[in-house]
């Protein structure tokens, strides 16, 4: 069964800084991996979507790596704003979706 | 253009009662997944339809079902409702083919007391 695990579980940087944000899974068999962002008590809004042939994606200040053979995945987020603070969630599909137990993000102004 | 709608957002129940939830998908999306998500166990995913008929399904046990309209719209119903039912149930919406990029809902948020 896919496990998929994100590093760290919680994160609190100052407004302006760059982060990484990871995801690991164990099952390379993948058929894409999907970035999200979730405010408290909201749905799940979608960042980027990384198919299992492409290696990165871009849309504004994210960026997402994808690496199937590690089993590994990277979101990127520059300078990052108050606005960003939320639980940053990532997803692998094979024969359904499996979630990371997300990261917590918290950006001090 | 629209986005994927839920029904109702938030409900209270007792246990042993018996609840149906409902989803719009995006127009034109003929697949509709639902996921239940608990503090405690995070995002788990329940089934996915498409085209009428159930491609996937979850670890949960019979008590949860669903089903899908030929326009695409979904419903959930979980009979014998328990505390531990106490959950944000939210569906996803995409096209269904390859596999592509999915679409949640705000969520219903079920209370069992």
């Amino acid at each position: 069964k896919q496990e998929v695990t994100q590093i760290p579980a919680a994160l609190s940087v100052p407004e302006g800084e760059n982060l990484v944000l990871n995801c690991s899974f164990t099952d390379s068999a993948i058929y894409n991996l999907q970035w999200f962002r979730q405010d408290p008590g909201k749905g799940l809004t979608s960042l980027l979507l990384i198919q299992s042939s492409q290696r990165e994606q871009t849309s504004g200040r994210l960026n997402a790596s994808l690496d199937k053979s590690s089993g590994r995945s990277t979101l990127y987020i520059a300078a990052s704003q108050p606005g960003d603070s939320a639980t940053y969630l990532c997803a692998v599909l094979g024969n359904q979706f499996y979630f990371g137990t997300g990261t917590s993000l918290t950006v001090i102004p | 253009k629209a986005g994927v709608t839920q029904t109702p957002r938030y409900l209270i129940k007792t246990r042993g009662q018996q609840v149906t939830l409902s989803c719009s998908p995006i127009s034109g999306h003929r697949s509709v997944s639902w996921y239940q998500q608990t503090p405690g166990q995070g995002l788990q995913f329940l089934f996915e339809y498409f085209s009428e008929t159930q491609r996937n399904k979850g670890n949960f046990p019979g008590r949860f079902s669903g089903r899908q309209f030929s326009n695409s719209r979904s419903e959930m119903n979980v009979s014998t409702l328990e505390l531990g039912d106490s959950a944000l149930y939210l569906c996803a919406s995409s096209w269904g083919t390859d596999y592509n990029e999915q679409f949640f809902g705000p969520g219903t948020r079920l209370t069992v007391l």
